[in-house]
């Protein structure tokens, strides 16, 4: 299965920008980047994915490597409440559509 | 998307008993994914449940001990059997949810389970 690499904590501070970086070199053609975040006492929400081309929402941005093997959320503005762990997966059709989650990067938002 | 009940949200269970949690959607879905996650810890796939067929269970992970039910195209259940305190965990269910350029997963909200 395609495992992804993320670094185990970040820490931002509160209305400036935050860059989460994941690697994910055994990608293969088929999947999907996918990142979710989950707060507290509560299951993953799903933040945003993307394919191949940079992807934009209203909650995040995802800027994907040219080679795919790397991609990095950016939430453009951090408020406290952006504070959760942030997890990087990939899921298409690489071990039959299974969504495998890594160990995920825990977000810490200084006021 | 789609919106996922699960329930119990907790339970303390004595050990040797067994515990079935419940997922209902709102929609229909083809594939459902229970995960289990232990106090700090990512969630650990245990098994892909799709209706009409048998579940496939990811390695450490058996059907004796999680068996699961997916009768219907809304609905499924993970019961967790003969329980021990090692089973103690969060467990959630998941669907993937395709519609137009949108693919991604829901998740429920999670079965907190303490075996003593």
């Amino acid at each position: 299965d395609a495992k992804t690499t993320q670094p185990n904590s970040m820490e931002s501070n509160e209305e400036e920008p935050v860059h989460l970086p994941c690697n994910h070199s055994t990608i293969s053609g088929t999947d999907y980047i996918h990142w979710y975040r989950q707060l507290p006492s509560q299951g993953p929400e799903y933040v945003i994915h993307g394919l191949t081309s940079n992807v934009n929402n209203r909650m995040a941005s995802l800027a994907i490597a040219e080679d795919r093997k790397s991609s990095t959320l950016i939430l453009h503005r951090a408020t406290l409440r952006d504070a959760a762990v942030y997890y990087c997966i990939l899921s298409g059709y690489t071990g039959g559509f299974k969504t495998i989650f890594g160990a995920g990067t825990r977000l810490f938002v200084k006021a | 998307s789609a919106v996922i009940s699960q329930k119990p949200s907790r339970d303390i269970c004595q050990r040797g008993t067994s515990l079935t949690i419940q997922c209902q959607v709102d929609s229909q879905v083809t594939m459902m994914f229970w995960y289990r996650q232990q106090p700090g810890q990512s969630l650990t796939l245990i098994a892909t449940a799709n209706q009409g067929s048998e579940a496939t269970y990811e390695s450490g992970f058996v059907i004796d001990k999680f068996p699961i039910s997916r009768p219907n195209l809304t609905f499924s259940t993970l019961t967790v059997s003969n329980m021990s305190p090692e089973d103690s965990s969060i467990y959630l269910c998941s669907v993937e949810i395709r519609a137009g350029n949108m693919y991604g997963y829901t998740f429920g909200s999670g079965t907190r389970l303490t075996v003593v």
